[in-house]
């Protein structure tokens, strides 16, 4: 019920591409889903957040997609630059249920963006 | 600035040996939390905390302990219980008030047994 599928594992995009990265979650009390990018040796970062009362959000380069009734969300990373190579991590929380806002995070997506 | 400050950055432990790791925040959030980070399995929830003098044990607390008697600070000891410790470890806070949850992350610590 807490798990939060992320895939790809890795993934090599052209610089200029579109990265996108897939999770996928279980528990319908899932109401919060950010995206924190983490570079080696530093901690993650919060990047972008949606809330299931939107289908997309979009911040710069970074798009996230919700699809509440397939319990799926995406981040897009359009015109991929060399800087964005990082390992991205999807993750969920209920932030409705008050004292038990803890995020469940995918097992991480290794960016790898090449000139 | 405001931000978490976690030390050391490495840590080296003997084995059978207890270790503590430090974080401290100064965001004034409530809540605290540390994850243990593993190749290919991304952030594992070991002990959060949502205020002073209480804590809850997260998906993996066995051979972990924790404290929080300051709001500043959430520190994290690693026995000898823990079979193996060798990772890098995380400490998180958030404020932790209804519709706020995101999490800032510390710089971490690598911790290695030898």
């Amino acid at each position: 019920q807490q798990q939060v599928k992320q895939s790809p594992q890795s993934l090599i995009v052209q610089k200029g591409g579109i990265s996108i990265i897939n999770c996928a979650y279980e528990n319908t009390a899932f109401d919060y889903f950010p995206w924190y990018q983490q570079f080696p040796g530093k901690g993650p970062a919060l990047l972008i957040a949606i809330r299931p009362d939107v289908s997309e959000k979009k911040e710069g380069r970074f798009t996230i997609s919700f699809n509440k009734s397939a319990k799926q969300f995406s981040l897009h990373i359009m015109d991929s630059q060399p800087g964005d190579s990082a390992t991205y991590f999807c993750a969920a929380g209920d932030i409705s249920n008050f004292g038990n806002e803890k995020l469940t995070f995918g097992t991480g997506t290794r960016l790898t963006i090449i000139p | 600035d405001g931000g978490i400050t976690q030390s050391p950055k490495y840590l080296f432990r003997k084995e059978g040996q207890n270790v503590t790791l430090s974080c401290e925040q100064n965001l004034n959030h409530d809540a605290m939390y540390w994850y243990r980070q593993d190749p290919g399995q991304g952030l594992r929830l070991i002990y959060y905390s949502q205020i002073v003098n209480d804590f809850q044990k997260g998906d993996i607390a066995e051979g972990y302990s924790v404290s929080r008697e300051k709001k500043e600070s959430f520190p994290l000891t690693v026995t000898s219980a823990q079979k193996n410790p060798t990772a890098f470890y995380l400490c998180a806070s958030s404020p932790s008030s209804r519709g706020r949850t995101e999490a800032f992350f510390g710089q971490g610590t690598r911790l290695t047994v030898v």
